[in-house]
């Protein structure tokens, strides 16, 4: 199957502070991106839909200006936690789709705790 | 909007038997529905999937069924090896062309383990 990354796999990080991570689509040029987020022993919640060179689309729920995303390519998103908290401690996953709009291809994750 | 139930949420197995996992869906345009299996620590990988125009699809030791009148399809996984544990999710979502973003609906996830 395709191979999407993302990068760091993990961050620790001072409350108040802000992260970025990356997710890129390896071998396959993805025209949609979806970011998710994991709590343990949970199922995954999306967070938010982009398509390269749009605004991202949040789920209800989700602070858009919390949580940024930015597809500015078409092997290239990027999810930043603003001002992040505790509470925004869990599993961040990205997940890319192609143009044929069928498969959906997900990264390893990233592992975020806010002290 | 579309709602993915599935049962059951544990699944002990010895290894070498088989294991089955049921996913009901609720939105009649759902017609995609891909199976990921996810390590602990890890994100989920896709393991199969099967269109709505198909019953039935088998790669070596998984197969998934597919019954759009009840709605519901399985993952079944034969001769069932260590290294199979993991938790496995169904998800559903239409499957059709033009530009909108359809999202994949999950199910809660299943924790199989397969005893040695």
């Amino acid at each position: 199957g395709a191979v999407v990354s993302q990068h760091p796999s993990w961050v620790i990080c001072k409350s108040g502070t802000s992260v970025k991570i990356e997710c890129r689509s390896l071998d396959f040029q993805a025209t949609t991106m979806f970011w998710y987020r994991q709590f343990p022993k949970q199922s995954l919640m999306l967070m938010a839909t982009s398509n390269e060179g749009s605004k991202a689309t949040y789920e209800q729920g989700v602070e858009k200006d919390k949580f940024l995303i930015n597809h500015a390519s078409l092997t290239l998103s990027t999810l930043t936690v603003t001002s992040a908290h505790p509470e925004d401690s869990s599993f961040y996953i990205c997940s890319a789709r192609g143009a044929a709009k069928v498969v959906q291809f997900f990264g390893p994750g990233t592992r975020l705790t806010v002290l | 909007g579309e709602n993915v139930e599935q049962h059951p949420s544990t699944l002990s197995v010895q290894e070498g038997d088989s294991a089955v996992i049921k996913c009901t869906y609720s939105d009649s345009a759902s017609n995609y529905f891909p199976w990921y299996k996810q390590e602990l620590g890890k994100g989920p990988q896709l393991i199969i999937d099967i269109r709505s125009n198909v019953g039935e699809k088998k790669d070596q030791r998984i197969a998934v069924t597919l019954n759009k009148t009840a709605k519901h399809f399985s993952l079944h996984i034969t001769e069932t090896q260590p290294e199979d544990s993991a938790v496995y999710f169904c998800a559903a979502r239409p499957l059709l062309s033009g530009g909108s973003n359809y999202k994949l609906t999950f199910g809660k996830g299943t924790l199989l383990t397969v005893n040695p």
